[in-house]
């Protein structure tokens, strides 16, 4: 099982739709959850981080962090051709000192 | 501005060839980081950095070799060694290694091999 698993995609939604993006975690002991968005050719960057379990809303974007279910989730509301990206989940990891772990990414096209 | 610079932005090697790539922070930042990403892939951990003269190893090490001198620099050489070296690279930095704090990268250096 990889540490941070995240669905590849492509995840397709169309203008205006709220897009979902999640990530599941195998170490209980993470405590920092970070959401990147890279676009192609492209260095990542930061949109959130939760630490807490429930939601964290910042603009459009809304973080859901479940640590019972080591299940951590990016809403994007009312989504926009420029959201187009790939959608990076970063884990720390407590188990290897605190380092990030990140998953494979979801590639997220918003169609016009 | 503040930020984290990287240089080259495209770096070719020849066979047998060491490069060194640049990574310059001026955040203050302890910790810097440097990641490899293949196309399609998430970032592997390559080697980093809590503090001056002190790096560890990451996930994929081997074949790569850093130096930590100045707080503010953590240069890469990509060493002859790595025979699959094409990848881009991205090197970050973050105030501390404690867990919390968020890792902020540059834009990147694009290594192809001749």
């Amino acid at each position: 099982q990889k540490e941070v698993e995240q669905n590849s995609g492509p995840l397709s939604v169309p203008e205006g739709a709220i897009a979902s993006l999640n990530c599941t975690y195998s170490d209980r002991g993470s405590q920092s959850f970070f959401w990147y968005r890279q676009y192609s050719g492209k260095s990542p960057e930061l949109i959130m981080f939760i630490y807490s379990n429930g939601d964290k809303e910042d603009g459009r974007f809304t973080a859901q962090l479940n640590k019972a279910s080591q299940y951590v989730s990016l809403l994007i509301r009312d989504s926009q051709p420029s959201d187009s990206a790939t959608y990076l989940c970063a884990v720390n990891s407590y188990n290897q000192g605190g380092k990030l772990i990140f998953g494979q990414g979801t590639e997220l096209s918003v169609k016009p | 501005d503040g930020g984290i610079t990287q240089s080259p932005k495209y770096l070719f090697r020849k066979e047998g060839q060491n490069v060194t790539l640049s990574c310059e922070q001026n955040l203050n930042h302890d910790a810097m980081y440097w990641y490899r990403q293949d196309p399609g892939q998430g970032l592997r951990l390559i080697y980093y950095s809590q503090i001056v003269n002190d790096f560890q190893k990451g996930d994929i090490a081997e074949g790569y070799s850093v130096s930590r001198e100045k707080k503010e620099s953590f240069p890469l050489t990509v060493t002859s060694a790595q025979k699959n070296p094409t990848a881009f690279y991205l090197c970050a930095s973050s105030s501390g290694l404690a867990g919390q704090e968020t890792q902020y990268f540059g834009p990147g250096t694009r290594l192809l091999v001749l």
